[in-house]
């Protein structure tokens, strides 16, 4: 089946540092890429929609300077977590579609900023 | 008021036991209807779609009340692989677009 990876899946950074976070569609052409974060003991939370070749849609409350995405291809979505503070910890997830598939997730990326 | 809404939980069962849950959405123009399913510390996982005349795979029956704006899985002899979360989730408005995520209700099985 159609498949999505994440990488990294684990990162520890200082407070301070930007973070990019891959998503990569592996077998499917995914014009349509979700970001989404989930605190602990929270549901996954939207927080943008990103279609290929275009700037993402941003979900309200979400900083879109904060968390730059990238989607220059049909294949890989980038977000950058632009100086990363503590209170940015947590679990990062994107899904992927393309024509008629369903979303796909990745992995996750669990995020700790010290 | 939360696009989709769930009873948190814990429901904690024996195992064989059957158990409900229950989700609510806010926005009537959803289409699409999902049951995830997510480990601790794991990605969320399609446990199954759920459609108006409802449906049911195995040991899981999700039902759909559009007018209600309701959704609803059961599962029957639980098993202890079945201890997760369950999520309720509704796509934003026309198919194809953002899935909305429930809170999650927890399910415990024990022996």
């Amino acid at each position: 089946g159609a498949v999505v990876s994440q990488h990294p899946s684990w990162v520890i950074c200082k407070s301070g540092t930007s973070v990019k976070i891959e998503c990569r569609s592996l077998d499917f052409q995914a014009t349509t890429m979700f970001w989404y974060r989930q605190f602990p003991k929270q549901s996954l939370m939207l927080m943008a929609t990103s279609n290929e070749g275009s700037k993402a849609t941003y979900e309200q409350g979400v900083e879109k300077d904060k968390f730059l995405i990238n989607h220059a291809s049909l294949t890989l979505s980038t977000l950058t977590v632009t100086s990363a503070h503590p209170e940015d910890s947590s679990f990062y997830i994107c899904s992927a579609r393309g024509g008629h598939q369903p979303q796909h997730f990745g992995d996750g990326t669990r995020l700790s900023i010290l | 008021r939360k696009e989709v809404e769930q009873d948190p939980g814990p429901f904690n069962v024996p195992e064989g036991a059957t158990v409900a849950f229950n989700c609510t959405y806010s926005n009537s123009a959803s289409q699409s209807f999902f049951w995830y399913r997510q480990d601790c510390r794991k990605e969320p996982k399609l446990l199954m779609s759920v459609y108006s005349s409802g449906n049911e795979d195995g040991r899981f029956t999700a039902q759909l009340n559009r007018a209600s704006q309701y959704i609803s899985l059961l599962i029957r002899d639980s098993k202890l692989s079945d201890s997760a979360t369950y999520l309720c989730v509704v796509n934003r408005n026309q198919a194809g677009t953002a899935l909305i995520f429930g809170k999650g209700t927890t399910l415990s099985v024990s022996s």
